[in-house]
């Protein structure tokens, strides 16, 4: 069964024109992160979310949004899309790491095209 | 912050050999350590991973080493084949900390 699902699985958008990237988690769990990865590169964190904290990376462009409004949906914002934003996004979860550190469970990735 | 480096960038075997990637990481105060698997075009999956209170993890073919001392961490594939072939990443998590810091990645090539 699925637990973490992005849609859409592909997406092409052009210059400049926003995009929105879905995520949903059947697991419940607290956590829920945004990795853009780029070919041959390792996932690349954008923000991540606490509950309902909002955490964003220091070198996250502004161009890059999230919303989360309930615990099984996360949102990826990108307001205008350059050239430079092709890239597989990853959304992944994982359980209340005050607890302990948890395993990440991610989804399939929505891969972004931008022309 | 945590920062960890991996090595080899590729690895390539002959089927039945062994495969070894090792990371170092820099943060004394990490204490969480996965492994991922990424096929091409596929999500990154867990393959194994180890807390810092452990030494050694094995499962089947696959093991993961740490030395908290040296601050380094390694994978061990035995016994390999074609289907292990893929992108492997390895990880830390920082101390008191939900985010994980990733190698930069190791493209294992099994040859048949």
């Amino acid at each position: 069964d699925a637990m973490v699902i992005q849609n859409p699985r592909y997406q092409v958008t052009q210059f400049g024109k926003p995009v929105t990237l879905s995520c949903s988690q059947t697991l419940n769990h607290n956590v829920m992160y945004w990795y853009q990865q780029k070919s041959s590169q390792a996932p690349k964190l954008l923000f991540h979310y606490y509950d309902k904290d909002f955490n964003n990376e220091a070198d996250t462009p502004d161009n890059f949004q999230s919303r989360r409004p309930n615990t099984s949906f996360c949102f990826l914002d990108i307001r205008s899309p350059g050239l430079g934003d092709a890239a597989m996004y990853l959304c992944a979860t994982s359980r209340d790491w005050r607890t302990g550190v948890d395993e990440q469970y991610f989804g399939p990735g929505t891969r972004l095209t931008v022309t | 912050g945590e920062n960890v480096e991996q090595h080899p960038s590729t690895l390539s075997v002959q089927e039945g050999d062994s495969a070894v990637i090792k990371c170092t990481y820099s943060d004394s105060a990490s204490n969480y350590f996965p492994w991922y698997k990424q096929e091409l075009g596929k999500r990154p999956q867990l393959i194994i991973d180890i807390r810092s209170n452990v030494g050694e993890k094995k499962d089947q073919r696959i093991a993961v080493t740490l030395n908290k001392t040296a601050k380094h961490f390694s994978l061990h594939i035995t016994e390999t084949q074609p289907e292990d072939s893929a992108v492997y990443f390895c990880a830390a998590a920082q101390g008191g900390s939900e985010k994980l810091v990733f190698g930069k990645g190791t493209k294992l090539t099994v040859n048949p």
